[in-house]
């Protein structure tokens, strides 16, 4: 059972450029979560997604970030006009259906974005 | 929202010593709680979580501990090994469409 599984590991954009990450999850899961993780900060909750639903995004920017998990395929966060700001390393995460928030969150080995 | 607060940011110890790690949260409401090592370069990854109806939970060397009353818990790791340099997190959550909320992190270095 493989498992959670983010694209690419490494990004590299200019100022201004669009930025797209892709998770898919384990087998069998069907929640996801977004977080973002800066130098010497902890793990920041960004948006909460079942298949085509967004449970939650009170932790995503206003503007510039999106995310959708669609019925097929991976889920993606998409960051727009990145700026320098945006560098980080982007965690996804995902859980089994039928976990009530009290569960093991299961990572992937995360997506390191570095805006020059 | 809920608000985790992590101690210390970084802890030094000689292999064999113990080590001990606190957090305090917010919202008396969160009834788990979930500690994850993250290894330089590495994904997070659960290494033991209590719920709110215990007190304490051990798992051969690391053991958590949580007071409800005043909203905090805190991981024990006995024995220290070199491999348990890692950089730790705490999280709390209430559970149903909640998410976890993590504190910023302990960066712990075991010397040998």
């Amino acid at each position: 059972n493989a498992g959670v599984m983010q694209n690419p590991r490494h990004l590299v954009r200019r100022r201004g450029q669009e930025a797209r990450l892709r998770c898919s999850p384990m087998k069998g899961h069907s929640h996801v979560y977004w977080y973002r993780q800066l130098p010497e900060e902890g793990l920041k909750f960004m948006v909460y997604l079942q298949k085509e639903n967004i449970i939650d995004e009170s932790g995503m920017p206003k503007e510039r970030f999106s995310a959708e998990f669609p019925k097929e395929g991976p889920s993606i966060l998409r960051i727009q006009q990145v700026v320098r700001g945006d560098s980080a390393a982007y965690f996804c995460a995902s859980s089994p259906p039928g976990q009530d928030g009290t569960g093991e969150l299961f990572f992937g080995e995360g997506s390191r974005l570095t805006v020059l | 929202g809920e608000n985790v607060e992590q101690h210390p940011s970084t802890l030094s110890v000689q292999e064999g010593d113990s080590a001990v790690i606190k957090c305090t949260y917010s919202d008396s409401a969160s009834n788990y709680f979930p500690w994850y090592k993250q290894e330089l370069g590495k994904r997070p990854q659960l290494i033991i979580d209590i719920r709110s109806n215990v007190g304490e939970k051990k798992d051969q060397r690391i053991a958590v501990t949580l007071n409800k009353t005043a909203k905090h818990f805190s991981l024990h790791i006995t024995e220290t090994q070199p491999e348990d340099s890692a950089v730790y997190f705490c999280a709390a959550s209430r559970g149903g469409y909640s998410t976890l909320t993590f504190g910023k992190g302990t960066m712990l270095l075991v010397s040998p």
